[in-house]
Formats: structure tokens, C-alpha cells, sequence
């Protein structure tokens, strides 16, 4: 089964408005952590936000705020007043794992392209 | 945050050959790993690189293939080995610090390309 799942492999968004990238996630541990990353062309990957899974607030950045729904196990983030910068690859991650042997999953990734 | 550089930034190798990359953070960190990227691809984990001892390998990536040292807390290296044109791929190191908000931090990657 896939642990970091992303539906959507290409996303549109007109600039200034709002858009949701979509991610699901699978793990049987209480301990987690979820991360989303931007990799622009250049393939720099880009930390964007993270989410513990014991954080009782949504986390936010600046125009990046994760959408936790923890009983749903999603991770959606949403980017608010798109920039023509925002145009990118979107990963969603897990970090799972006990201890010192922790390691982090990428999704397959979601193709954002902001429209001017 | 933790600055991580990597050497070299880009290569294009004859195929048979081998690359050693490395990859040096600026402070000490817990963990360390190694990351491919081939083109059009989301990042696959090779490997956990574990200070002083032999490095933890994911399904499908082998110590012969793919030989990873860390020698100390800040500095690591992957080799590719025997190259093929399939080994064309970004690497990308990457650490992981395990406090209260682990966050994972990359490395600018290195382009490998095989000819």
C-alpha cells in the first residue's frame, strides 16, 4: 500500500487565488511527522511546512498553511494569493519510525502551474 | 535549518565508471540519508547513512552498488558504482535532526547524468 498518497498529478490555479494540493497518508504509528516540500525547475527541494501528528493547531507559513484532518489521515495544502514563483512540483512526506531509525516517504508528487 | 552543500553539482560519466559524492552539513545533525530522484520521479530513500558503522540500505538498493560512508556527524558520501545510463538520476542528501519538530532538510542535489 501506498504510504503518501497525491491524486492529483497536475493542478492549474489563476494567480492571487487560493488552491489545495491534496495528500493522504498511511501509518500505524501515534508518532508521526507530515512535510510538504516546492521543487522548482531548477530541483532544489524546497522544506515548505511541517505537521506533527500531535499538534493540535494546523501549522502555517507565511501563504502555506496544512490542512490536518487526522482522523481523515489527509495532509492538504493550501496555498493562498498564488504568485507566478509558485509554479512547481508540490511533494507531500511522511516521517515515521521509532527513534534514531526514523525516515521519511515522498508522495509522487502534484505539477502546480499558476496562471497570469 | 541546517546548510547542506554537496560536490559535485553535476557529472556526466562514461558508463562502467564510479562517482563518489559528498555531501557536508554545517552543524551536527542525528540523521542522514541519500535520496535518487530519476527524471520525472518522486525521491526514493537508498539509504540511511550511520555514523561510524555500515549504512542502512532500502529494498532494492545494495552496499556494492550504491557504498555510503559517514565518517562524522556532518559529512557523508555516496558512491555509484559501475555506472549505467539507468543511474542517470538526481541524488540528493538529506538530515534530519530528532528533536521536538524533526524537520527534514536537503541538500541541492547532483545531477548525474550516464552516458
Amino acid at each position: 500500500a501506498q504510504k503518501i498518497t497525491q491524486t492529483q498529478p497536475g493542478m492549474f490555479v489563476q494567480e492571487k487565488e487560493a488552491v489545495t494540493l491534496d495528500c493522504t497518508y498511511d501509518t500505524s504509528d501515534q508518532s508521526y511527522g507530515l512535510f510538504w516540500y516546492k521543487q522548482p525547475s531548477s530541483g532544489e527541494m524546497i522544506f515548505l511546512i511541517y505537521q506533527g501528528s500531535y499538534d493540535e493547531q494546523n501549522a502555517t507559513e507565511g501563504r502555506y498553511s496544512l490542512n490536518f484532518q487526522k482522523a481523515r489521515k489527509s495532509a492538504n495544502l493550501v496555498i493562498s494569493a498564488s504568485q507566478l514563483g509558485d509554479s512547481a512540483m508540490y511533494f507531500c512526506a511522511m516521517r515515521e519510525g521509532p527513534g534514531g531509525y526514523q525516515k521519511v516517504t515522498f508522495g509522487t508528487g502534484t505539477k502546480l502551474q499558476v496562471i497570469p | 535549518s541546517a546548510v547542506i552543500s554537496q560536490k559535485p553539482s553535476r557529472d556526466i560519466c562514461q558508463r562502467g565508471t564510479s562517482l563518489t559524492i559528498q555531501c557536508q552539513v554545517d552543524s551536527q545533525v542525528t540523521m542522514m540519508f541519500w535520496y535518487r530522484q530519476q527524471p520525472g520521479q518522486s525521491l526514493t530513500l537508498i539509504a540511511t547513512a550511520n555514523q561510524g558503522s555500515e549504512a542502512t540500505y532500502e529494498s532494492g538498493f545494495v552496499i556494492d552498488k550504491f557504498p555510503i560512508s559517514r565518517p562524522n556527524l556532518t559529512f557523508s558520501t555516496l558512491t555509484v558504482s559501475n555506472m549505467s545510463p539507468e543511474d542517470s538520476s538526481i541524488y540528493l542528501c538529506s538530515v534530519l535532526r530528532l528533536e521536538t519538530r524533526s524537520t527534514q532538510y536537503f541538500g541541492p542535489g547532483t545531477r548525474l547524468t550516464v552516458l
